[in-house]
């Protein structure tokens, strides 16, 4: 059976500080991976995906990923957050006929 | 085009209605799907189809039922209401299956039973 684990539930950084929120995930198949961000009041964006090759994977507004498939992880950072990034970000594995399987969840909240 | 529209973007229901999300989308996506967003848990999907004639349950498929009669259209139904299913609905779709495509997500339905 698949799963995601977002460990860190709430993130709070001030701005201009630097961003990594865990995603840790277990599935038998192909594994194709997924950031989604929702903005407050609004619906799920992505962010970036993995599929295959190069392992690290550049998305919008400055945020990129890391897939390390020996550790089953895709860890989504950022080196410089703004207030703007305030927003919930959801990890996500393809699991069959690309139905989504999501993290809970990571709420993050920059201050100025 | 406008993408995934879903509605109504709110309702309250009463314990034993039952009602039907819309949900289309003008972007000619074989696959669409439903979740449903609850504090806490992320989103879960409740139901999804590969094509027009063709669904399939998901995570969460109790108390819901769907059909796909034409490719833009993906109702969900409740026949029940129950105060469990209060939620944030969401509607998704993306191109082709077979191969992984990123899905697009509908503004969501927010559904409360009293």
């Amino acid at each position: 059976a698949q799963s995601v684990s977002q460990h860190n539930h709430h993130v709070i950084l001030s701005e201009a500080a630097s961003l990594e929120l865990g995603c840790n995930y277990s599935y038998g198949g192909t594994v194709n991976l997924f950031w989604y961000v929702q903005y407050p009041g609004q619906h799920l964006q992505l962010l970036l995906k993995y599929f295959s090759g190069d392992p690290l994977v550049k998305g919008i507004k400055g945020f990129e990923a890391e897939f390390i498939k020996s550790k089953f992880s895709f860890n989504l950072r950022k080196p410089s957050v703004q207030w703007s990034d305030t927003a919930e970000y959801f990890c996500a594995v393809v699991t069959g006929a690309n139905n989504l399987f999501f993290g809970t969840g990571t709420r993050l909240t920059v201050i100025p | 085009n406008a993408g995934v529209t879903q509605t109504p973007k709110f309702q309250v229901l009463k314990t034993g209605q039952s009602m039907t999300l819309q949900c289309a989308q003008d972007m000619n996506h074989e696959y669409m799907s439903w979740y449903r967003q609850d504090p806490g848990m992320g989103l879960r999907l409740i139901h999804y189809s590969v094509g027009a004639g063709i669904t399939d349950q998901g995570e969460v498929p109790n108390g819901y039922n769907v059909s796909r009669s034409t490719t833009e259209d993906f109702p969900l139904r409740l026949l029940s209401a129950a105060p469990s299913q209060t939620s944030v609905y969401f509607c998704a779709s993306s191109y082709a299956t077979g191969v992984v495509r990123e899905q697009y997500f509908g503004p969501g339905t927010r559904l409360t039973v009293t």
